[in-house]
């Protein structure tokens, strides 16, 4: 299994600033994905990192809020841009090995006061 | 798209016995159906998944099956312990590989009573 790190794990961020999480995979990967987290619910997609391309975004998400950067198959970043704290969440990177299996970071547990 | 319906949302179970979460899907061309447990502060850990082409998987005291006709699939965990008490996934996808996406349901919060 792939072996993800991703930094910050925690932060508390003031409204109006911008935070980056970087995550980082021990192996090369074919999909690396960024999902969001409320407190006590599901997982929702926010987009596809897309390696030397701009990312493929869900509905609800958009660049300008969320920005992502893929630059190789091992690195990914996501910018959580003009905070508010509607914004104060669990985000996970997730990465796809061949053969479909999905697995999670350990997240970024964010705050925003 | 996909619709991913999980239920209980919680579930209590004396140590010991049994418990079982159940799922159901709703695009027949999913073909792939992980379980997820989620403990307190950490990211999903994958726990077990299964295929389109099999109707049971089992590890240790952990099981799924799936039903492909009627479209729901189950997670079994048996003797339960402490530290099966958690948050579990389940999720549905075609391949995660393409364009296609994995779906979630909205978890089942696991209490294991003493």
């Amino acid at each position: 299994s792939a072996v993800i790190s991703q930094k910050p794990s925690r932060d508390i961020c003031q409204r109006g600033t911008s935070l980056t999480i970087q995550c980082q995979v021990d192996s090369q990967v074919t999909m690396m994905f960024w999902y969001r987290q409320q407190p006590g619910q599901s997982l929702t997609l926010i987009a596809t990192a897309n390696q030397g391309s701009e990312a493929t975004y869900e509905s609800g998400f958009v660049i300008d809020k969320f920005p992502i950067s893929r630059p190789n198959l091992t690195f990914s970043t996501l910018t959580v841009s003009n905070m508010s704290p509607e914004d104060s969440s669990i985000y996970l990177c997730s990465v796809a090995s061949i053969g479909d299996t999905i697995y999670f970071g350990e997240g970024s547990w964010l705050t925003v006061v | 798209g996909e619709n991913v319906e999980q239920h209980p949302s919680t579930l209590s179970v004396q140590e010991g016995d049994s418990a079982v979460i159940k799922c159901t899907y709703s695009d027949s061309a999913s073909n792939y159906f992980p379980w997820y447990k989620q403990e307190l502060g950490k990211g999903p850990q994958l726990i077990i998944d299964i295929r389109s082409n099999v109707g049971e998987k089992k590890d240790q005291r952990i099981a799924v099956t799936l039903n492909k006709t009627a479209k729901h699939f189950s997670l079994h965990i048996t003797e339960t312990q402490p530290e099966d008490s958690a948050v579990y996934f389940c999720a549905a996808s075609i391949a995660v590989n393409r364009d296609d996406k994995i779906i979630f349901g909205k978890g089942t919060r696991l209490h294991i009573l003493p």
